[in-house]
């Protein structure tokens, strides 16, 4: 079976400071890695993912999530936070090929002026 | 393009009534996935569809739950009675075939209270 954990349920970052988002995963085999977001009041979104192939991966919003095999890990980062990325991230894991997903406690990001 | 259509957004009911949820996944998507989410227990899959038929009702808490999809562009999820611990938003999600297995189009959600 396939599981997630994120750290910290509540991160707050400064406005134009990094945002850093960890997320390790247990998989017994070959992962999909995802991370949604959730805005106040609506649905996920998908914001970025790992199947195969190049382990950087770039998503929106200037996101990215880098998957680290040895680590067994899919840190989301973005540079400098704006006000509009306060949300919800959630980090998530599949087996391969398979549209089963299991999803992280989520980390609520607050924005700093 | 439209999206997964949930109704209503919003119900307000007293335990024991019947609650009954819907879901327009977006139109040419072969899986349907019903999740609950709430602060304690964060997102749990419920059921999952594929091609409208049940794969997986695994998380579906008890008998006082039940799901269906009669056609690939409907689905029903019914809390009969409701209970308090039932409140919760509940999501309706899906994906395409010929997609990535676990990138999932998530509906608004459905914000069900029960007093």
């Amino acid at each position: 079976a396939q599981s997630v954990t994120q750290l910290g349920s509540h991160v707050s970052v400064s406005e134009g400071a990094l945002v850093l988002l960890r997320c390790n995963y247990s998989s017994s085999v070959p992962p999909y890695l995802f991370w949604y977001v959730q805005y106040p009041n609506q649905g996920l979104q998908l914001l970025l993912k790992y199947t195969t192939g190049a382990t950087l991966v770039k998503g929106i919003n200037g996101f990215e999530a880098e998957f680290k095999k040895s680590e067994t890990s899919f840190h989301l980062t973005k540079p400098s936070a704006h006000m509009s990325d306060a949300a919800e991230y959630f980090c998530a894991v599949s087996a391969y090929g398979n549209n089963r997903l299991a999803f992280g406690k989520g980390n609520q990001v607050v924005v700093i002026p | 393009d439209a999206g997964v259509i949930q109704s209503p957004r919003h119900e307000v009911t007293e335990m024991g009534q019947e609650v009954t949820l819907r879901c327009k996944p977006i139109s040419g998507h072969n899986s349907l996935f019903w999740y609950r989410q709430t602060m304690m227990r964060g997102l749990e899959l419920l059921i999952y569809f594929n091609n409208n038929v049940p794969i997986d009702d695994s998380g579906m808490p008890e008998d006082r739950f039940s799901a269906k999809m009669p056609n690939a562009s409907f689905s029903t999820l019914k809390i009969q009675p409701s209970e308090p611990r039932d409140s919760a938003v509940y999501f309706c999600a899906s994906s395409a075939s010929g997609g990535t297995p676990g990138e999932l189009f998530f509906g608004e959600g459905s914000r069900l209270t029960v007093l």
